[in-house]
């Protein structure tokens, strides 16, 4: 299995307060990745990084915000936690071959309940 | 619209036998990739589709890719209640120098007893 850790696995907090969760890898992958699972809606990608310091935006961005200033660590911050962002996030990483393939591996999740 | 549309949302099988989850894509795909979720547990890599007409198979689980219809075929044979889970295809947006999957919402997969 791809080294990938999330923690914490399991958070509970308050509408308003800031929550960083954070992805830690061993594979020295370039890429990592933070989506966020919801029923109805899928795996959506929140952000992704693609080097050390450069992210960018993925489709479900607003209300939060990364930091990559190491390879192996990924942080996602919620600024001001809401009840709309209490979901299953999930962490991944790839390197991918030019041309060939984007297989991407996944952290175990992150259960977040905003209350 | 959804990029990705997978179908059926959710199958009950009973064990032993054969199913078919369908990934139909409303834009060029590039590369088609399987995963399995057990429930409350991360994504697990099955396999990855390149070329139109393309079949892998590992163990009893065969994905085909028809690249004219952008649509990928999952097909597990003889079930077991191993199989049970949620099965995602994910597709490469490769767009530029970056590299990213979009993911459709899932089929979930009960095989019985």
């Amino acid at each position: 299995d791809a080294g990938i850790t999330q923690s914490p696995r399991h958070k509970v907090t308050e509408t308003g307060t800031p929550v960083t969760l954070r992805c830690h890898q061993t594979e020295n992958h370039r890429y990592m990745y933070w989506y966020r699972q919801d029923p109805g809606h899928g795996l959506r990608l929140i952000h992704y990084s693609y080097g050390v310091k450069d992210t960018d935006k993925g489709e479900v961005s607003d209300g939060y915000s990364v930091s990559r200033s190491k390879t192996e660590d990924f942080l996602l911050t919620l600024e001001s936690a809401t009840s709309s962002q209490t979901s299953v996030y999930f962490c991944a990483i790839s390197e991918p071959k030019l041309g060939v393939y984007n297989e991407q591996f996944f952290g175990p999740g992150t259960r977040l309940t905003v209350l | 619209s959804q990029e990705l549309e997978q179908s059926p949302q959710s199958l009950i099988v009973q064990e032993g036998k054969n199913l078919t989850i369908n990934c139909t894509s409303s834009k060029t795909l590039y590369g088609l990739y399987w995963y399995k979720q057990k429930y409350g547990e991360g994504l697990i890599f099955l396999m990855m589709l390149q070329k139109g007409g393309e079949e892998k198979s590992h163990e009893k689980i065969t994905a085909k890719l028809d690249e004219k219809k952008q649509q990928s075929s999952l097909h597990i044979t003889a079930s077991q209640p191993s199989h049970a889970g949620i099965y995602l295809c994910g597709a490469d947006r490769r767009g530029g120098s970056n590299y990213k999957l979009t993911f459709g919402k899932g089929t979930l997969l009960t095989v019985n007893p």
